[in-house]
């Protein structure tokens, strides 16, 4: 079985520009989640889908992330303008759904590391 | 404020001993929990859950512990490898959203 598929995985960007990274879960997954991961901490949730609707986007810095998952497979996460502080990698997970807010394990791609210099 | 917090930033172990990962949560409503690892240049990989109806789950070499009263959960390895060698992370589940700690990277020396 084929896992997460993100690119690219590694992107040095000037602070100000734009940047998108993609990500393709597991077929049949319909959760998809984004997370970015500080150095020295653990991974924080920016957004999840279910299927192609958001379900949470509360951590989402909304003025420069943004994130869109068209026809419920793919998806893609955007930041513009980039800040320094958007240094991080950006890790993509999808997992199964059951009905009542029970989800089964979530499956982590290999992540993008962005660098914002 | 952290919801999941993990102490110990690295822990090292010799080949074959005992390793101790240790997790503490602030929220009792907290009810199902999870210990990940990562290996550089990956994405964390699930390891072992627990139920907040139950107080161990084993698996293999790998045991969870949850002291509910306390709000604390440990992950037990035994005996500890040098392929163990990794970050550990344990995190909640709420409402299908994983919360996570900030990770303890563990050494296991031959």
């Amino acid at each position: 079985e084929a896992g997460v598929a993100q690119s690219p995985r590694y992107k040095i960007i000037e602070k100000r520009q734009s940047v998108a990274f993609w990500c393709n879960p597991i077929s049949g997954h319909a959760t998809l989640y984004w997370y970015q991961q500080i150095l020295g901490q653990g991974p924080k949730l920016l957004i999840q889908f279910q299927n192609n609707g958001v379900v949470d986007d509360s951590q989402l810095p909304k003025d420069r992330f943004s994130a869109e998952r068209l026809k419920g497979v793919d998806s893609t996460l955007k930041i513009q303008p980039a800040k320094l502080e958007d240094s991080a990698v950006y890790l993509c997970a999808s997992s199964l759904w059951l009905a009542g807010g029970t989800s089964y394990e979530q499956y982590f791609g290999p992540g993008t590391r962005l660098t914002v210099t | 404020d952290q919801q999941v917090k993990q102490n110990s930033p690295s822990l090292s172990v010799q080949e074959g001993r005992i390793s101790i990962l240790n997790c503490d949560y602030t929220n009792s409503m907290f009810d199902y929990f999870l210990w990940y690892k990562k290996y550089p240049a990956e994405g964390p990989t699930f390891l072992i859950s627990i139920s907040s109806i139950k107080d161990k789950n084993e698996d293999g070499r790998f045991t969870v512990f949850l002291n509910k009263s306390a709000k604390h959960l440990s992950l037990h390895i035994v005996p500890s490898q040098p392929g163990d060698s990794a970050v550990y992370f344990c995190a909640v589940n709420k409402g299908g959203k994983l919360i996570f700690g900030q990770g303890t990277e563990l050494s296991v020396k031959p």
